[in-house]
């Protein structure tokens, strides 16, 4: 199986700033990664396909980059509704693992 | 707008069979891979299968001797069924749909677009 490891595990970050979270694969996936967002009780939302393309609806402020074994979740600035869980997931090969995942808290 | 509603049984005991049914809404099955995909404190986000509107599957490797998804067009359902559970079992059940998003070459990059709300399986004795 592939192997996702994502950092950091967590990170505290206030309203407006900008973070960036890092995947990465335990083997080259090209472009077929994804990412999350998940809040408390509630399913997975589809934020980035294909390593940097943004899902249908989902702002503008969310954007995605890498290839091969490296890759980064960048929020250019956090809103009130950010403040989540982030996983990465590659949809290489079977089975399509996901990170741990990122918890982003308000500082 | 596309809708999945999840249900099926939360408390089972140890050697007992895990069954959840996912319907589909306000779509049809043709073109997607239909997943199913548990969570756990202890093992996070764990993919465990999925199968294509035609009825061919694909399961984790770690799961396969104990699950089976199956689908019904006509209901535009699919479920999902899990052997044997044991406590390691526990955790929450999404279903999801695997869309193809985007071309790349021959091949398509696939994501789980759409989810259903989850379902809470405690196994216990």
């Amino acid at each position: 199986d592939i192997r996702m490891t994502q950092s950091p595990s967590s990170l505290s970050a206030s309203v407006g700033d900008r973070v960036t979270i890092t995947c990465r694969a335990s083997q080259s996936i090209s472009t077929y990664l994804n990412w999350y967002r998940q809040k408390p009780g509630k399913a997975p939302k589809l934020l980035i396909y294909a390593a940097s393309s943004l899902q249908s609806g989902v702002p503008s402020g969310f954007s995605g980059s890498g290839s091969g074994t490296e890759f980064t979740l960048t929020i250019s600035s956090l809103q009130p509704e950010d403040f989540a869980t982030y996983y990465c997931q590659q949809s290489y090969t079977s089975p399509y693992t996901f990170g741990q995942g990122t918890k982003v808290e308000i500082k | 707008q596309v809708q999945l509603q999840q249900w099926g049984a939360g408390l089972l005991k140890p050697s007992e069979t895990l069954s959840l049914t996912c319907a589909v809404y306000v779509d049809s099955l043709s073109g997607y891979y239909w997943t199913w995909i548990r969570q756990s404190p202890g093992r996070g986000l764990e993919w465990i299968g999925e199968i294509y509107h035609s009825g061919s599957t694909n399961y984790s490797p770690s799961l396969k001797s104990r699950v089976s998804i199956s689908v019904d067009t006509s209901m535009n359902q699919f479920s999902l069924k899990l052997n044997s559970v044991t406590a390691a079992d526990t955790a929450t059940y999404y279903c999801a749909r695997g869309a193809p998003l985007a071309a790349a070459g021959v091949y398509y990059y696939y994501a789980m677009d759409v989810w259903g709300q989850g379902t809470t399986v405690t196994v216990s004795s």
